[in-house]
């Protein structure tokens, strides 16, 4: 059960769009629609953004999407403003248990 | 609006064992959800511990799995992990959370508590 994987940073202008990808096995990402997405400010606890590959909470603004490809998911961030700068987190149910990623930086330039 | 605080000592030896409770209040811990632990070594990334639902039904992180006891307290409307025989390697903030039922995600977080594994 080794970590998903993520790229260490990613950054983009505010205005931009980036895309965080999320690689892992066809015993996780592979096999459940089951993939949700963490954003966590220094000092403060995840919170969740994405669930179910692509459905966002209430509260969460529309410029974050999800979406899954075989094997990886990917979180897209649209529009991007100050307030994005964090790390994400994905996540993936894998039978009776969790694996988190690796996690990205997200610097808005 | 569930909340979730954890709370226990923020110290423990070398091979001993970590024991922390999560006190959940603004919701039922007999509600249709998992609870489960996460923690986050310092400056690293998180790693799901385990979970329990009501019933007392558990999973457990394969790696962790040896060391780790998840229980319920439903007249106390809480829930506790141990984890023994720790080591350095487990100081870290630990943060509890509720898994809502139906989407199988990190729904509700508490606001983590560090715990450091030293003599």
């Amino acid at each position: 059960q080794s970590a998903l994987t993520q790229p260490a940073s990613v950054s983009g202008s505010p205005g931009q769009s980036i895309t965080i990808s999320c690689t892992g096995t066809s015993s996780d990402v592979g096999s459940y629609n089951l993939v949700s997405w963490y954003q966590q400010h220094p000092g403060k606890a995840p919170k969740l953004m994405i669930y179910e590959v692509s459905k966002r909470p209430s509260g969460v603004s529309n410029r974050f999407s999800g979406s899954k490809s075989g094997n990886t998911a990917s979180l897209t961030i649209s529009g991007l403003q100050a307030e994005d700068e964090a790390d994400y987190y994905c996540c993936s149910y894998a039978g009776t248990y969790y694996v988190f990623g690796t996690g990205t930086k997200v610097t808005v330039l | 609006q569930v909340q979730l605080q954890e709370s226990g000592p923020g110290l423990v030896k070398p091979s001993g064992t970590l024991s922390l409770t999560c006190a959940v209040s603004g919701g039922s811990i007999s509600s249709s959800n998992w609870w489960s632990w996460v923690r986050q070594p310092p400056g690293k990334g998180l790693e799901w511990i385990g979970e329990i639902y009501h019933s007392g039904s558990t999973n457990y992180n394969p790696s962790l799995k040896s060391r780790v006891t998840i229980s319920v307290d439903k007249s106390k409307n809480q829930f506790s992990l141990k984890l023994s025989s720790v080591t350095a390697a487990d100081t870290a903030v630990y943060y509890c959370t509720m898994v809502r039922g139906v989407i199988l995600a990190f729904d509700i977080w508490g606001q983590g508590t560090m715990v450091t594994v030293s003599s």
